[in-house]
């Protein structure tokens, strides 16, 4: 089966760097992805990582590491929007994307 | 180019009467999944599409929910004899493609299920 385990919250202030830990297991491993989720509403997606390494797109980046079934979002120049909740998912072979339970972030001033 | 459009948006049942809940994906997306989210919850899997496919459905209870996504229409979850705790947020997403280096889904604003 597929399991993943992310912080339950994190909390940091505004303008701040803050990254969010997962570490997935599974078989049949393609890649891990990242979703932001506002008070319940649709999840949209913010990265794919298939491969090692970093991946950048404007404040957020988001790493992997395959032999340490290991990954990070990280958040940068945090703004009072960013709170929410934060997904990492785990996509196999067959397709199918397994949701961690979330972390909340909360942006203080 | 619309996004994934899911109805109803809320829906009330009584114990035992039967939900039906519908979404359209992206145009052009031909696989589609669908997710429970409890409060305070992650998602949770349940079932994933391509059209008159069911690809993956281990994430189904093997009573009660059942899944389609036919040739022609939106994809349907219905839960029969719906019980409390089918109680949830269900998300339907799609995607284009589905190989190891395509991976975009495309979330609806989910269906809220209250089961009085």
């Amino acid at each position: 089966g597929q399991s993943l385990e992310q912080p339950s919250e994190v909390t940091a202030v505004e303008g701040a760097i803050v990254q969010i830990n997962c570490t997935y297991q599974t078989s049949g491993f393609y890649g891990l992805s990242w979703y932001q989720q506002h008070d319940g509403g649709a999840p949209t997606f913010l990265s794919y990582n298939a491969l090692d390494g970093l991946e950048e797109t404007g404040r957020f980046s988001s790493f992997l590491s395959r032999s340490d079934s290991y990954g990070y979002l990280l958040l940068q120049e945090l703004q009072m929007k960013d709170s929410a909740s934060y997904f990492c998912a785990v996509k196999n072979n067959a397709g199918k994307s397994t949701f961690g339970d979330g972390t909340t972030l909360t942006v203080k001033p | 180019n619309a996004g994934v459009m899911q109805n109803p948006r809320h829906l009330v049942r009584r114990r035992g009467q039967e939900a039906r809940l519908r979404c359209s994906p992206m145009k052009g997306h031909s696989h589609v999944y669908w997710y429970r989210q409890l409060p305070e919850e992650g998602l949770k899997f349940m079932v994933y599409l391509q059209k008159e496919n069911i690809i993956d459905e281990s994430g189904m209870p093997k009573e009660r929910f059942s899944a389609e996504f036919p040739k022609e229409g939106p994809s349907i979850l219905r839960i029969q004899q719906v019980v409390r705790g089918d109680s949830a947020a269900y998300f339907c997403a799609s995607s284009e493609r589905a190989g190891a280096f395509q991976e975009t889904q495309y979330f609806g604003p989910g269906t809220r299920l209250l089961v009085l």
